[in-house]
């Protein structure tokens, strides 16, 4: 069926490194932007990158430029956001999103989530 | 950058109530990039509206988007109790920015 599911979160310290996977299944991957976007505990949702459809543009909120990767395989129908220098306020349910056309429109698939904490 | 502002930050009403929900920006947006969502507790949001009018895939008409320039809604027609959540209006005008307001919980009175 159509779905996307996350895998990767879990508990890191401060200042280091976690990749976040997102596995898509029953739809054509590669013809989709797709977005990574996060939720602090209690707080509301915030857009964190967005990869085209082909990979070769991306886009970053500015919280996470310099330090966060987003990137796809589309041969593997999987998206990736490497996340370098964690900080605690990094600390989120992460989803991915795939957009409604190959560049930038709603997000009309959401992941389930993947929780990542930043704690020493 | 476009600041999204949603009102009332919490609204209590009853099931087979009219819900009216506002997201007002800091300067206009096309009404083809203002989008709406629902989120439960525990669970991923759902797209409802896009391009401020257009309902996605699955969503019963009862909710529907109206607004244009920087005032936008979106009305829930007859609440029922699987409506209580909280709502996110987006605006995704441009691929560098994209932006959502801080929520609406919708709860039941």
């Amino acid at each position: 069926q159509v779905q996307l599911v996350e895998s990767g979160g879990g508990v890191v310290q401060p200042g280091r490194s976690l990749r976040l996977s997102c596995a898509a299944s029953g739809f054509t991957f590669s013809t989709y932007g797709m977005h990574w976007v996060r939720q602090a505990p209690g707080k509301g949702l915030e857009w964190v990158a967005l990869i085209w459809y082909d990979g070769d543009n991306k886009f970053y909120t500015d919280s996470v430029k310099g330090r966060f990767t987003i990137s796809r395989d589309n041969s593997k129908t999987t998206l990736y956001l490497q996340m370098n220098s964690l900080r605690a306020d990094d600390t989120a349910v992460y989803y991915c999103a795939r957009d409604r056309i190959g560049t930038a429109n709603a997000f009309d698939l959401w992941g389930q989530g993947t929780m990542v904490t930043v704690s020493s | 950058e476009i600041e999204l502002t949603q009102s009332p930050g919490t609204l209590s009403l009853s099931p087979g109530e009219r819900a009216t929900l506002s997201c007002r920006a800091s300067q206009s947006v096309s009404s083809s990039y203002l989008a709406w969502y629902q989120q439960k507790p525990g669970q991923a949001p759902r797209l409802l509206i896009y391009g401020a009018f257009s309902r996605a895939t699955g969503i019963p008409d009862r909710f529907s988007g109206s607004g244009s320039g920087t005032d936008f809604t979106l009305t829930i027609s007859r609440l029922e109790p699987g409506d209580f959540a909280v709502y996110y209006c987006q605006e995704y005008g441009s691929s560098s920015r994209i932006t959502f307001g801080q929520g609406t919980r919708l709860e039941i009175k």
